[in-house]
């Protein structure tokens, strides 16, 4: 059965603090992503990865980082904690090369409900 | 962003069709994706549509107008366990997902 897992659940964390979220996949797919969903606004991309130690800005990368040195895990790093950054953050994996039609479907993981008290 | 559309909620009988719409203003895309969302669950992949037209799988259908900025989803034979939100989402280049924000299909008995 194929996997994404997210380290952690729920985390309380306060203004400041540095945060990491890790995300491993068992797929062996090349593209990960992190998205975070808060209500009435959907997913939002905030980083992707399509290789190992390669890595793009999402639409709202600001105030995040990641890290991705092995093909199986992406790490979402929040420098510096903010209180707007309270949300669900979900982890995503997905291959490069399509079914035959071009399905790249993508594989999420069970998020993480992140409070910035 | 891609400017996708969804209705907010609906709601419907069990037994019912529900037809979720999804309208997106985009210049180009290789294909659009429909996913379900239990509450406090992951995403997890309904659909897949690339070319216009119907994909049937099962008691769901997915529609996709490309000339329109058009898709649906059908949902046929609704069961109290199809109550969930269904993401409609665009994959542009690079494999990115935008998704619009949801539709929260509540069924009722």
């Amino acid at each position: 059965d194929v996997k994404v897992t997210q380290s952690s659940r729920y985390l309380v964390k306060r203004t400041g603090e540095e945060v990491f979220l890790e995300c491993v996949q068992d797929m062996d797919h090349e593209n990960m992503f992190w998205y975070r969903q808060d209500p009435g606004l959907g997913l939002r991309l905030i980083y992707f990865s399509y290789d190992v130690k390669m890595k793009e800005k999402g639409d709202i990368p600001e105030g995040y980082s990641v890290s991705r040195e092995k093909k199986e895990r992406f790490s979402l790093i929040l420098e510096s904690a903010s209180t707007n950054q309270t949300s669900m953050y979900l982890c995503a994996s997905s291959r490069a090369i399509g079914t035959r039609n071009g399905n790249t479907e993508a594989f999420f993981g069970q998020g993480t409900r992140l409070t910035v008290v | 962003g891609q400017n996708i559309d969804q209705p907010t909620e609906m709601t419907a009988t069990e037994g019912a069709i529900v037809q979720i719409n999804c309208t997106y203003q985009t210049s180009g895309f290789n294909g659009l994706f429909w996913y379900q969302q239990h509450a406090g669950e992951a995403p997890t992949f309904l659909s897949y549509n690339v070319l216009d037209g119907l994909e049937e799988k099962g008691r769901f259908s997915s529609f996709l107008s490309r000339s329109k900025g058009y898709s649906y989803l059908l949902l046929k034979e609704l069961q109290m366990k199809d109550s969930a939100s269904y993401l409609c989402a665009l994959q542009k280049t690079g494999y990115k997902l935008s998704f619009g924000a949801g539709t929260t299909v509540t069924v009722r008995a």
